[in-house]
């Protein structure tokens, strides 16, 4: 079975600060992996993927991640919050002909002015 | 381009009733798939349909059933609801073939309450 681990439910980052945001996967065979980010009462939006190709991935309003096989991590980062970013996020894991995403706890991101 | 959507938004039930929630997929995909998210979780993996048939199945009780209609749109029922099955449902649909089948895109969710 695919699993991720996102530590840390609430994050907190200041205006303008890096975020940094941990994902760990478990997968037997190659994983596809995604971030999604969802904002309240909303459903979820896909950020960025990694399926297999360059191992940093950039995503939208900013974001990026970076594949490490030697670590089985999926980090996603942003070098500047904005208020905006103010959500939560899920790290999830499938792979090749699953097509079943498995979710972490997510991280709630609260962005300090 | 119409994304994925989901009706009712929002939907109060008494414990024992039953419940239908509806997905119309995005345009061009033919797979649906159904998530349980539970206040202060990730979303959890209840099943997927395609070709009207229910292909992959996740840890969830029989009470939880599904339908897919020539059209691809789906339907996803609760029977005998207890107080645990409030959540936010959500529905993702995806692309059988091409480039990206294993990419979803999620509606807005249905927010069940039972009481």
């Amino acid at each position: 079975a695919q699993s991720v681990t996102q530590l840390g439910s609430h994050v907190s980052v200041s205006e303008g600060a890096l975020v940094l945001l941990r994902c760990n996967y478990s997968s037997s065979v190659p994983p596809y992996l995604f971030w999604y980010v969802q904002y309240p009462n909303q459903g979820l939006q896909l950020l960025l993927k990694y399926t297999s190709a360059a191992t940093l991935v950039k995503g939208i309003n900013g974001f990026e991640a970076e594949f490490k096989k030697s670590e089985t991590s999926f980090h996603l980062t942003k070098p500047s919050a904005h208020m905006s970013d103010a959500a939560e996020y899920f790290c999830a894991v499938t792979s090749y002909g699953n097509n079943r995403l498995a979710f972490g706890k997510g991280n709630q991101v609260v962005v300090i002015p | 381009d119409a994304g994925v959507t989901q009706s009712p938004t929002h939907l109060i039930k008494t414990r024992g009733q039953q419940v239908t929630l509806r997905c119309s997929p995005k345009s061009g995909h033919d797979t649906v798939s159904w998530y349980q998210q539970a206040l202060g979780q990730g979303p959890q993996f209840i099943f997927q349909y395609y070709e009207e048939e229910e292909r992959q199945r996740g840890n969830f009780p029989d009470r939880f059933s599904g339908h897919q209609f020539p059209n691809y749109s789906s339907e996803l029922n609760v029977n005998a609801l207890l107080l645990g099955d409030s959540a936010l449902y959500l529905c993702a649909s995806s692309p059988s073939t091409g480039l990206t089948p294993y990419e979803q895109y999620f509606g807005p969710g249905t927010r069940l309450t039972v009481t």
